[in-house]
């Protein structure tokens, strides 16, 4: 399984800003996915990473909001732009495991609060 | 409407004893994974069912996959603190493809000493 390391593990945010959130995984992969866990709510799909082009973003998520950068197999970021409290959330990142199963293996998260 | 449903969402239980968490759906899935995720942690897969009607064991942890495979259950036998936590399962949709999993809200286990 894959090692997945991410940072900031939390942080407090004023209303307007942006933060970058940096994934780093332990091995080369193709596809690297950010999720967003909302309180009461199950994970959802942000986008999918692609290293050498641009990521491709599920319903309800733009790349002027959450702009994603994939700049080798191993590293990722996704900013989430102009907070607001909606955007408090546990964001997180993950990877495929094995060729032709579903399952995946996730970073530990980051917790933002946007005030 | 979630089309994973999860039950309970909440339960709180002593030590030593059993429960089942139930995952259900309407729709057919191609596999469906259950995760255990622990505060301040990313989901830790446990285990993947893929065959109608399969029961996979981990432990004190019973998985089946429902003949329909619409639903799955997760049996815990004599709880312990340590499997305290909340439990999500997810979903593969044909024809397949990590952006057509589905997850669950979760069920939060709080096992008492």
């Amino acid at each position: 399984s894959a090692v997945i390391s991410q940072k900031p593990s939390r942080d407090i945010c004023q209303r307007g800003t942006s933060l970058t959130i940096q994934c780093q995984v332990d091995s080369q992969v193709t596809m690297m996915f950010w999720y967003r866990q909302q309180p009461g709510q199950s994970l959802t799909l942000i986008a999918t990473a692609n290293q050498g082009s641009e990521a491709t973003y599920e319903s309800g998520f733009v790349i002027d909001k959450f702009p994603i950068s994939r700049p080798n197999l191993t590293f990722s970021t996704l900013t989430v732009s102009n907070m607001s409290p909606e955007d408090s959330s546990i964001y997180l990142c993950s990877v495929g495991g094995p060729l032709g199963t579903d399952t995946q293996y996730f970073g530990p998260g980051t917790r933002l609060t946007v005030l | 409407t979630q089309l994973l449903e999860q039950s309970p969402q909440f339960l709180s239980i002593q030590e030593g004893e059993n429960l089942t968490v139930y995952c259900n759906s309407s729709s057919v899935f191609s596999s469906l994974q259950w995760y255990r995720q622990e505060p301040g942690e990313g989901p830790v897969l446990l285990v993947t069912v893929v065959t109608g009607g399969e029961v996979k064991k981990l432990k004190r942890l019973t998985f089946q996959f429902g003949d329909a495979r619409k639903d799955s259950s997760l049996h815990i036998t004599a709880a312990q603190p340590g499997d305290t936590g909340l439990y999500l399962c997810a979903g593969g949709r044909w024809p397949g493809g990590y952006q057509k999993v589905t997850f669950g809200i979760g069920t939060k286990l709080q096992v008492i000493p």
